[in-house]
This record gives C-alpha cells, sequence and structure tokens, in this order.
C-alpha cells in the first residue's frame, strides 16, 4: 500500500530563511507526488507535482520539490521564507493511472518576523 | 472556472439531526472525492465517484453516512441521525482524466464545510 510519511508536525523558520519539509513516500510501483498548501479555513491548494518527468520541480509561489528515488523522498523547500508562506503543508502520493491521493498527516510551518 | 463550490460553508446541528453537505465539482471533471480533516486524524478520505458512480467507499466510517451523485455537477454527503464526534471539516474535490487518457491525479478542493454537531 502506498504512503507518505512527513516528518515534523510543526516547522519555525525566521522570514528569510531557508523552508526545508520533509516527506518520504512509500509505493510498490512509480508514484506520482503532490505537495498541497492549506491556509487558514480554506481548502487545499496545489503547489506542486511530480509525474515522472524532470526529477527537480518548480511550483508557485516560488517553491519547487526534489524526487529522489534512492531516498524515496520528495522534500519541499523555498530558498527565503516569507510571512505570507505560514500555512499547513500535506505531502501525497498516487499510482500513475489511479485518481485516489494518499495524504499525509500535514506539516505546520511557521514564520516569525 | 468558479472552482468547486461547496455549500454550507459552516452547518451548526444538534445531535441527531440529519445533515446534508453538497458540491458541485468543476465542469468537465468526472472524478469527485468527499474528505473529512479533524485534528485528530487529519485529512480522511471517504468516499470517491467516478462518472457519477461510487468506486470505493472504504473511508465511510459509518452506515449514518451516505453519499450521492446523481449527476456530473453535483453530489451530497449526508449524515444521519448526526453525533458530536461528526464534528469535522469536509471537504469536496473534483479531478479530470485528460481526454488522451494520461492522469496526472491532479485534485481541486473545495473550500470545505465547517460541521459542529451540539
Amino acid at each position: 500500500a502506498q504512503s507518505v510519511t512527513q516528518l515534523g508536525s510543526h516547522v519555525s523558520v525566521s522570514e528569510g530563511a531557508l523552508v526545508l519539509l520533509r516527506c518520504n513516500y512509500s509505493s510498490s510501483v512509480p508514484p506520482y507526488l503532490f505537495w498541497y498548501v492549506q491556509y487558514p479555513n480554506q481548502g487545499l491548494q496545489l503547489l506542486l507535482k511530480y509525474t515522472s518527468a524532470a526529477t527537480l520541480v518548480k511550483g508557485i509561489n516560488g517553491f519547487e520539490a526534489e524526487f529522489k528515488k534512492s531516498e524515496t523522498s520528495f522534500h519541499l523547500t523555498k530558498p527565503s521564507a516569507h510571512m505570507s508562506d505560514a500555512a499547513e503543508y500535506f505531502c501525497a502520493v498516487s499510482d500513475a493511472g489511479f485518481q485516489k491521493l494518499v495524504f499525509g498527516t500535514g506539516t505546520r510551518l511557521l514564520v516569525s518576523p | 472556472d468558479a472552482g468547486v463550490i461547496q455549500s454550507p460553508r459552516h452547518e451548526v446541528t444538534e445531535m441527531g439531526q440529519e445533515v446534508t453537505l453538497r458540491c458541485k465539482p468543476i465542469s468537465g471533471h468526472d472524478y469527485l472525492f468527499w474528505y473529512r480533516q479533524t485534528m485528530m486524524r487529519g485529512l480522511e478520505l471517504l468516499i470517491y465517484f467516478n462518472n457519477n458512480v461510487p468506486i470505493d467507499d472504504s473511508g465511510m466510517p459509518e452506515d449514518r453516512f451516505s453519499a450521492k451523485m446523481p449527476n456530473a455537477s453535483f453530489s451530497t454527503l449526508k449524515i444521519q441521525p448526526s453525533e458530536p464526534r461528526d464534528s469535522a471539516v469536509y471537504f469536496c474535490a473534483s479531478s479530470l482524466v485528460t481526454l488522451q487518457g494520461a492522469s496526472y491525479n491532479e485534485q481541486f478542493f473545495g473550500p470545505g464545510t465547517r460541521l459542529t454537531v451540539l
């Protein structure tokens, strides 16, 4: 069965610092991987997705993630945090050809001035 | 496009009452998902449909929960009778398999319905 593990339920950074949110996946077949962001009182919004093309994926708002098969990882990064990045971030995995997503437990990003 | 539309945005009801949540997916999308989000359990997939047909309802917690999709533009999630432990935010999402058959599984989420059962 597919699964994702997000390390750290909370991550705190200072404004301007590097953001690193960790996600490791488990899948018996080549996966599709996603990062979603949820702002307070809103639905989830897609940040970026990996679908077996380039391993370094760029998303919205300056975020990017790198697919590393050898490490079964898909960590999310942003060079410089902004106050507006404070939100909850979810990693998700699916099999190619299947519409069902399996979500991680989420990581809440806190950004301090 | 208006995106996924959910109604109501907030619902407060008393234990034992029937609750109906509504969802309008993005026009042309052929998959529809219902999720529940709580602090304790995170984001849980309840059920999903393909072309209005339920495909997997293994996430529906109890028989008190039921979902229907009578047409491509409307779905309901009903709880009868409701209980305080059903209090959560319920999300609807939709997605589309492209015309070429390639599917990237991107789901588009609605704003959610915050349900409070007293």
